[in-house]
């Protein structure tokens, strides 16, 4: 198994650009989670879904938008990127969303907007 | 929602010696507490877990120890060695629709001097 798998690893992009970060896992996860880490500010949760078809905003979700069109992929759109979106973004996913069961993280997407 | 409180924010211990990271937490209901270690560039990895049944939890070097009634757990890793220099973050769970997400801490650097 591949686990969680994320494009690009690295990204510049200019301010008011759009893009697409790729996450995919192989592991039939249901539950698949967009964070955001930004420096000596932990992992923040912009959306996370619970199966093909569903998703929902997590904490910090303006400026973004997901989809989950199938159970291995769950793509992070950005549509008007802006400075304050410069971060780290993992996608990670777990089998289940009941208490107890791992998350799994992607390697990572570092992405700089300039 | 549920906080983390997560204390120190950086940490330099001598090789051989204990490092302790401790966390606190908001919500009593919360019932499950998972530690992540962060290598520089690397993706966050679960690395211990305890629930709110037991008090402490062992693995080799690492222990978790879970204080429910002052709302806090602590990371323990004896004898430290070089290759444990990394991010650690703790976690609690978060509820969401159909499931449970995980509120991070802000994360502990730990550096192991040799």
């Amino acid at each position: 198994n591949a686990g969680v798998t994320q494009t690009p690893k690295f990204r510049i992009l200019k301010i008011g650009q759009s893009m697409t970060l790729q996450c995919a896992q192989d592991m039939n996860h249901n539950y698949m989670y967009w964070y955001r880490q930004d420096p000596g500010m932990g992992l923040k949760l912009i959306y996370y879904s619970v199966g093909a078809g569903i998703t929902d905003k997590g904490e910090v979700p303006n400026g973004y938008n997901v989809s989950r069109s199938t159970t291995e992929d769950f793509p992070l759109r950005l549509e008007l990127a802006a400075p304050s979106q410069t971060s780290v973004y993992f996608c990670a996913s777990s089998y289940s969303g009941s208490i107890g069961y791992e998350q799994y993280f992607g390697p990572g997407t570092r992405l700089t907007v300039t | 929602g549920e906080n983390v409180e997560q204390h120190p924010s950086t940490l330099s211990v001598q090789e051989g010696d204990s490092a302790v990271i401790k966390c606190t937490y908001s919500d009593s209901a919360s019932n499950y507490f998972p530690w992540y270690k962060q290598e520089l560039g690397k993706r966050p990895q679960l690395i211990i877990d305890i629930r709110s049944n037991v008090g402490e939890k062992k693995d080799q070097r690492i222990a978790v120890t879970l204080n429910k009634t002052a709302k806090h757990f602590s990371l323990h890793i004896t004898e430290t060695q070089p290759e444990d220099s990394a991010v650690y973050f703790c976690a609690a769970p978060k509820p969401v629709d159909s499931g449970y997400a995980l509120n991070f801490g802000k994360g502990t650097s730990l550096l192991v001097t040799p």
